[in-house]
């Protein structure tokens, strides 16, 4: 069985400064990872995702994670933030089967606040 | 751009009543989910569907629950007989199946079980 967790619930920061979200995973087989994003009212979307190759992958608005298998951490990273950053973040999973479906299994996400 | 919606955005019932939430997934995507979030708590798998059957169910999905596809566009989700543990927000999602295991999901349907 796989599970994620995401050591903080709530992290407040102010506008400009970086920010890390810590994700750390459990999975007895390869997984795929991913961060979704929740803004207020609205559904989840993804930021980012690792299937293979570079440890580090981007975002289009700055954010950044880095696969770290020895730690079986996945942590997500903006060197500096703005107020429209400020949302839900979700880590979550998939098993590996080689192919593009299963089911996503979430931690129970951390709540960004960027206060100016 | 191409997006889930979900109907309605709020539905609040009595317990024991049944409940149909909605879903209108990408329309040319293959594979389809429902996870739940209890307030305060994760975002727990629900079921996925594919092919006009259900290809993997959590065990919160009993035989309470039932999904299906009645039009080819539409994706439901039935609670047959609400209790007041299943208030939580219902989230839809569609993946292509082509690659790149993107989950596209919807904003959610928020029951509330008086």
């Amino acid at each position: 069985a796989q599970s994620v967790t995401q050591l903080d619930s709530q992290v407040p920061v102010f506008e400009e400064a970086p920010v890390e979200l810590r994700c750390n995973y459990s999975s007895s087989v390869s997984v795929y990872l991913f961060w979704y994003v929740q803004y207020p009212n609205q559904g989840l979307q993804l930021l980012l995702k690792y299937l293979s190759g570079s440890t580090l992958v981007e975002s289009i608005n700055g954010f950044e994670a880095e696969f770290n298998k020895s730690q079986t951490s996945f942590h997500l990273r903006k060197p500096s933030v703005h107020i429209s950053d400020t949302a839900e973040y979700f880590c979550a999973v998939i098993r590996n089967y080689g192919g593009s479906q299963g089911n996503l299994i979430f931690g129970k996400g951390t709540k960004l606040s960027v206060k100016p | 751009e191409p997006e889930v919606t979900q109907t309605p955005s709020h539905q609040v019932t009595q317990m024991g009543q049944e409940v149909i939430l909605r879903c209108v997934p990408i329309s040319n995507h293959l594979y389809f989910y429902w996870y739940r979030q209890i307030l305060g708590q994760k975002v727990e798998f629900l079921v996925s569907f594919y092919n006009n059957e259900i290809s993997e169910k959590s065990e919160i999905f009993d035989d309470q629950f039932s999904v299906e596809r009645p039009d080819g566009s539409n994706f439901t989700l039935k609670i047959r007989s609400t209790k007041l543990e299943d208030s939580a927000m219902y989230f839809c999602a569609s993946e292509g199946g082509v690659g790149g295991n993107e989950q596209f999901f919807g904003p959610g349907t928020r029951l509330t079980v008086l």
